[in-house]
C-alpha cells in the first residue's frame, strides 16, 4: 500500500534549528513536497526534490534518499512565525500526491 | 508563484442547502484540478481530481452525486456540495496544476458550517 510517515508533533526553540523527517512508501515515485500549512489556511508550496542530496532555499532546506524512501525538511533560525503543520507529498506514478498527516512545529521563546 | 483564488473563504448554510464553491487560476491555465477535505487536526484527504473539459475522478468513498464538480474552463472549476448536512461541515481546499507546473497550487480554503 502507499504510506506517508512524519512525526506528528515537534517542538524546537526561536534561532535553533530544527530537523521533520519523512519516510514514504508509494506506487511508483515522481518527486517529494513539502508544504507549510498554517492553523485555518490552506497548505503554501515549499520545496519539491526529485533527485537525491539537498536542496537549499533560504532558511530553508529539503533532503531526499529515493533509495531509503527518505525526506527530511530542514528549518533554521526558527522564528515564531515558523510554528506551522509541515506537510509531506509524495507524488506517484500517476502523479497523484500522497499525503502526510503533518507535523505540528510549535516554537518556543 | 502561480496565484489560486478560492471564493468564498467562509460559508454557514443550513441543512439540506447546496452550497457552490469556486475556485480560480488568476495567472496560469490550470489542466488539473484537485478537492480536499480536511477535518480539524487531519490530513488533507483528495476527493476528486478533475480535468479541464472532462468528467471528474472521484475518490473511492466520496459521492459524485453530493459532490458535483465541474470544471468547465481552464481557469475555473467549482465544487457544489449538494444537500448539506452538518456531517459536511470541513475545510475544503481545492489546489490546481498547470502543464508548465510541477507542483500544484493551493486556493485560500473554504471554512463550511452547515447548521
Amino acid at each position: 500500500g502507499q504510506n506517508i510517515d512524519q512525526p506528528t508533533e515537534m517542538t524546537a526553540t526561536e534561532g535553533a534549528i530544527v530537523q521533520i523527517n519523512c519516510t514514504y512508501q508509494t506506487s511508483g515515485f515522481n518527486g517529494l513536497f513539502w508544504y507549510q500549512q498554517h492553523a485555518g489556511e490552506a497548505p503554501t508550496f515549499l520545496s519539491y526534490n526529485v533527485l537525491d542530496g539537498l536542496e537549499e532555499k533560504g532558511r530553508f532546506s529539503s533532503f531526499l534518499s529515493r533509495s531509503k524512501g527518505y525526506s527530511y525538511l530542514l528549518l533554521k533560525e526558527l522564528q515564531m512565525k515558523d510554528s506551522a503543520s509541515y506537510l509531506c507529498a509524495s507524488m506517484d506514478s500517476n502523479y497523484q500526491l500522497i499525503w502526510g498527516a503533518g507535523t505540528k512545529l510549535i516554537i518556543k521563546p | 508563484g502561480a496565484v489560486v483564488s478560492q471564493h468564498p473563504s467562509r460559508v454557514i448554510c443550513k441543512s439540506g442547502t447546496s452550497v457552490k464553491i469556486e475556485c480560480r487560476s488568476l495567472d496560469f491555465q490550470a489542466t488539473t484540478m484537485f478537492w480536499y477535505r480536511q477535518f480539524p487536526k487531519q490530513s488533507l484527504m483528495l476527493m476528486a481530481t478533475s480535468n479541464e473539459g472532462s468528467k471528474a475522478t472521484y475518490e473511492q468513498g466520496v459521492e459524485k452525486d453530493k459532490f458535483l464538480i465541474n470544471h468547465a474552463s481552464l481557469t475555473l472549476s467549482t465544487l457544489t456540495v449538494t444537500s448539506a448536512h452538518p456531517e459536511d461541515s470541513s475545510f475544503y481546499i481545492c489546489s490546481a496544476r498547470g502543464t508548465a507546473h510541477t507542483e500544484a497550487f493551493f486556493g485560500q480554503g473554504t471554512r463550511l458550517t452547515v447548521v
